[in-house]
Parts: structure tokens; C-alpha cells; sequence
């Protein structure tokens, strides 16, 4: 059973450019989490989506972010008009069930460089 | 709002020697899981050890123990016999619901 995949694993965008960030939960697993960590901080919550649906975007900025969890295939973190500050490794964690008590697994993380 | 801090920025411990990392977090709930997760050089978040909040009893895998002092919010790690491979930065998390919080991280250094 793979775990939580994230590619690319590492992306080099120029400023005001597009960056898609895709995660493919493990097996049976419907509940996607995407975090962000800054260099040298703890991870930050963005967005919490089950199939179809964006559950808590309580993190997420109100501009140039969003995410999806599509019936089919993976969740994509949308980024767009890129800038320097957005600079950061994205990771994505999956859960089988919602909950306190739900560990959620964690992917390998996306490494974002914005020139 | 619930915070969870990490005091030390950065820890050393010789090897085979015990180190504790600090964490305290603020909550007013009562139902919470709290977590320690290792991030080594490869950047995966790897579960150390987790509490539930109800539990009276502190957790303890192998060589990783936790003191969970619930009535002071705290929720420090204790690695025994510390090996090479513990180097890595730990993180604190709280977790009720979906709200799921990280503290900024503790850099552990194991000297042989």
C-alpha cells in the first residue's frame, strides 16, 4: 500500500507564473489535508477537502490559492501569480476518516522555489 | 485560538544519553490528541508518539516517552538512549477535530 504521493517534489516557478501542486491520498483514504511550511517554522494549516468538497479553508489566503479534490484523481494545490513569499515546501496529509483521533498521513512535500 | 510553542530552537545530546524537548500549547478544550512528529533531513513527517488528551497514562514507544501534564498544557518528549539516527527537527501538534496545529520545531543534534 503506497503511501501519500506529492509530485512534483520539487518546482521552480518565476514570478506571476502558475504552480500546481498535486497529492494522491493512500489507498481508501477521502479526507486530504495541505499544509505549508516556511523555512525554519512548524507546518501551517491551508485547507482541509473530502472528495468533491473543501471542508475548512480556514488557512488558505483569500487570493491566488485553491484547492481541489476531485471524484477522480488527485487533490491539486493552485497557486497563481506566484511571488517570492509563497516560496515555501507544501505538504499533504491523508486520513481515512475525519476526527480527533484520525492519524493523518503525511506526504513528502513539495519544495516551491519562486525566482 | 490554540498555540502550541516549542521553547528551544535547538537541542544537543550526546549519544546513548536521554534528552527532553519542551512543549506547551493553549487550548479551552478538553478533548485533543497531541502529537510529536520528526522531520529529518529528507523533510517527511514521520509520527513519533501521540496522546490523547482523556489519558491519564503517558504515552511511550520504545525509546520515546512523553510527560503530559494536562492541567499545565504541556507535552514534553522524552528520547532515551539517543542514537545517531534521532538527529533530526521535532515538532509539537495539537489536534482536535480537523484543526490540526505545529509548533515552530526543535532542531536535535546527536553528537557521537
Amino acid at each position: 500500500n503506497a503511501g501519500v504521493m506529492q509530485n512534483p517534489r520539487h518546482l521552480v516557478r518565476r514570478r506571476g507564473q502558475e504552480a500546481r501542486l498535486r497529492c494522491s491520498p493512500m489507498k481508501g483514504h477521502s479526507h486530504v489535508y495541505w499544509y505549508r511550511q516556511l523555512p525554519e517554522e512548524g507546518l501551517k494549516f491551508m485547507v482541509y477537502l473530502q472528495k468533491e468538497n473543501i471542508i475548512d479553508e480556514s488557512g488558505m489566503p483569500k487570493e491566488r490559492f485553491s484547492a481541489e479534490f476531485p471524484k477522480e484523481g488527485p487533490s491539486i494545490l493552485r497557486i497563481q501569480q506566484v511571488v517570492r513569499g509563497d516560496s515555501a515546501a507544501y505538504f499533504c496529509a491523508s486520513s481515512a476518516f475525519t476526527g480527533t483521533s484520525e492519524e493523518q498521513f503525511f506526504g513528502p512535500g513539495t519544495r516551491l522555489t519562486v525566482l | 485560538a490554540q498555540t502550541v510553542t516549542q521553547s528551544q530552537p535547538e537541542m544537543s545530546v550526546q549519544e546513548a544519553e536521554t534528552v527532553t524537548l519542551s512543549c506547551t500549547y493553549d487550548t479551552s478544550e478538553s478533548d485533543y490528541y497531541l502529537f510529536w512528529y520528526k522531520q529529518p533531513p529528507s523533510r517527511q513527517m514521520i509520527l513519533v508518539i501521540r496522546q490523547e488528551a482523556y489519558k491519564q497514562q503517558n504515552a511511550t514507544e520504545n525509546r520515546f516517552s512523553v510527560n503530559f501534564q494536562k492541567a499545565a498544557k504541556s507535552f514534553s518528549l522524552k528520547i532515551s538512549d539517543s542514537q545517531l539516527g534521532d538527529a533530526a527537527m521535532y515538532f509539537c501538534a495539537y489536534r482536535r477535530v480537523n484543526d490540526m496545529r505545529f509548533g515552530a520545531g526543535t532542531r536535535l543534534t546527536v553528537k557521537p
